[in-house]
């Protein structure tokens, strides 16, 4: 089955330092990769969707400055949340898909800010 | 503006019981998901559908194309069914963007 492993699990960075989060892919070939962001509200705020074969898209609210994204193969992605401060704070989550298929998503990283 | 509009936000559920949630959306759809998140954060997997309807043991999702909804039947809900449930709708054209409902919070009770 398609499963994608994400990680950290939890992290807590100072406010200003920035950190990295990863997303695998296995079982099938990740031709999209999404990522988002749960606000304390619940809701899903898409960052950017990459997909293989075309540039990266970052919603509005969202740069490249501040969310580096990486997306070198089809198994694999990055992000990194770089200074982050208080609004930053929220799940992290990744979703990966394959051609005309569902995505599958990781089990998020959770980002406390102090 | 919000293209997945999700209702009701919050549905509590005696034991054995059963009820609907649904999504209207205000765009053309080519696909739905509908993912349960547990405690832990994780989203899981419930349906994909491109039309149609599809069943897994007591839970039972539709999705209309054509009238712009989708919904997700539970029945004789356990308690272990407790947790918020989203849908997501993949929007038409040559992008692959999940765009998310508000939520559904679902509590069964004894």
């Amino acid at each position: 089955g398609a499963l994608v492993y994400q990680y950290p699990r939890r992290t807590i960075c100072k406010s200003g330092t920035s950190m990295r989060m990863e997303c695998q892919a296995v079982g099938f070939q990740a031709t999209s990769v999404a990522w988002y962001r749960q606000s304390p509200q619940k809701t899903f705020e898409l960052i950017a969707l990459s997909t293989v074969n075309s540039a990266i898209k970052y919603e509005q609210n969202f740069t490249q400055e501040k969310f580096p994204i990486s997306h070198p193969n089809l198994s694999f992605s990055s992000m990194t949340v770089l200074n982050a401060y208080l609004e930053d704070r929220g799940l992290y989550l990744c979703g990966a898909r394959r051609e005309n298929s569902d995505y599958t998503f990781g089990s998020g990283t959770r980002l406390l800010v102090i | 503006g919000d293209q997945v509009e999700q209702s009701p936000s919050a549905l509590s559920l005696h034991e054995g019981t059963g009820s609907a949630l649904r999504c209207n959306f205000t765009t053309t759809m080519r696909a739905v998901q509908w993912f349960q998140q547990n405690s832990r954060g994780s989203l899981i997997n419930l349906f994909y559908l491109a039309s149609g309807t599809k069943e897994n043991g007591r839970l039972k999702s539709t999705f209309n194309s054509k009238e712009s909804y989708s919904t997700l039947h539970i029945r004789d809900a356990q308690l272990e069914d407790s947790g918020t449930y989203f849908c997501a709708a993949l929007t038409t054209g040559g992008n692959n963007k999940l765009t998310f409902g508000q939520g559904t919070v679902l509590s069964v009770i004894p």
